[in-house]
C-alpha cells in the first residue's frame, strides 16, 4: 500500500500571501496524484489532477507540481475562501487509493 | 448535470450493520467507477473501496475488507455500501464519489461527490 504524508500539518497564512503545501508518497505514483480542498462542513472538491492539471472551474491561483514521490500544491495569493483543509490522494496503478492526512490552511 | 444523492443519516448499535445508498444521475452510470470514502468526526479522509458498475469488479481497503461490501444496481443507477459488525470507530460521514474518467481510461480522481451520509454507532 502506498502511504502519503503531507506537510506541514497546519499552515498559518495571511490573506494575499502565498501558501506552499507538500505531499510525499512512499513509492512512485508517477503523476497520478490529485489535490482536494475541503472547506468546513462541505464535501471535498477536486482541485488538481495528474499532479498539475487544474480541475474544471478551479482558479488559476491554484497550481500543482511534482512527479514520482514529491508533490507541491501552491496557492499564489490566498483568498478568504481558500482557508480550508487540503488533501492529496494517489490513483496510481491499482487500489487502495489512499489519501494523505491533510494540511490545514488557516488565517494568520 | 451529474448528481450523487445519498441516503439519510443512520444510527446503529454496536455489532449491527448499515447499508448506505448513492443514487447517480446525469451520466452513464455503467461507464464510471464509484469510490466510497469516509471521514470520522474531526478526522481526515479514509478510502473505503471502489466498484465498477460495468463489470462488478471491486477493491476494498485492507482494513475494512472483512466487514464491507460494495454493490451496484444498474437498473436503478444506485451504488450501495454495507458495513457490518459496527463499532464506535465506524462513526463517520460516508461519501460516494465518481471517478473523473470513464472506466476504459483506467483509474482517475474523484470529481463528483455525494453530500455524505452520517452513520452514528452508539449504544
Amino acid at each position: 500500500e502506498i502511504v502519503l504524508s503531507q506537510s506541514p500539518a497546519t499552515l498559518s497564512v495571511s490573506p494575499g500571501e502565498r501558501a506552499t503545501l507538500s505531499c510525499r508518497a512512499s513509492q512512485s505514483v508517477t503523476n497520478n496524484l490529485a489535490w482536494y480542498q475541503q472547506r468546513p462542513g462541505q464535501t471535498p472538491r477536486l482541485l488538481i489532477y495528474d499532479a498539475s492539471t487544474r480541475a474544471t472551474g478551479i482558479p488559476a491561483r491554484f497550481s500543482g507540481s511534482g512527479s514520482g514521490t514529491e508533490f507541491t500544491l501552491t496557492i499564489s495569493s490566498l483568498q478568504s475562501e481558500d482557508f480550508a483543509v487540503y488533501y492529496c490522494q494517489h490513483y496510481h496503478s491499482w487500489p487502495p487509493f489512499t489519501f494523505g492526512p491533510g494540511t490545514i490552511v488557516d488565517i494568520k | 448535470q451529474v448528481e450523487l444523492v445519498q441516503s439519510g443519516p443512520e444510527v446503529r448499535k454496536p455489532g449491527a450493520s448499515v447499508k448506505v445508498s448513492c443514487k447517480a444521475s446525469g451520466y452513464s452510470f455503467n461507464s464510471y467507477g464509484i469510490n466510497w470514502v469516509r471521514q470520522a468526526p474531526g478526522q481526515g479522509l479514509e478510502w473505503i473501496g471502489w466498484i465498477s458498475p460495468f463489470s462488478g469488479d471491486i477493491n476494498y481497503a485492507q482494513k475494512l475488507q472483512d466487514r464491507v461490501t460494495l454493490t451496484t444496481d444498474t437498473s436503478s443507477t444506485t451504488a450501495f455500501m454495507e458495513l457490518r459488525s459496527l463499532t464506535s470507530d465506524d462513526t463517520a460521514i460516508y461519501y460516494c464519489a465518481r471517478e473523473r474518467l470513464r472506466l476504459l481510461a483506467g483509474h482517475s480522481p474523484l470529481d463528483f461527490w455525494g453530500l455524505g451520509t452520517l452513520v452514528t454507532v452508539s449504544s
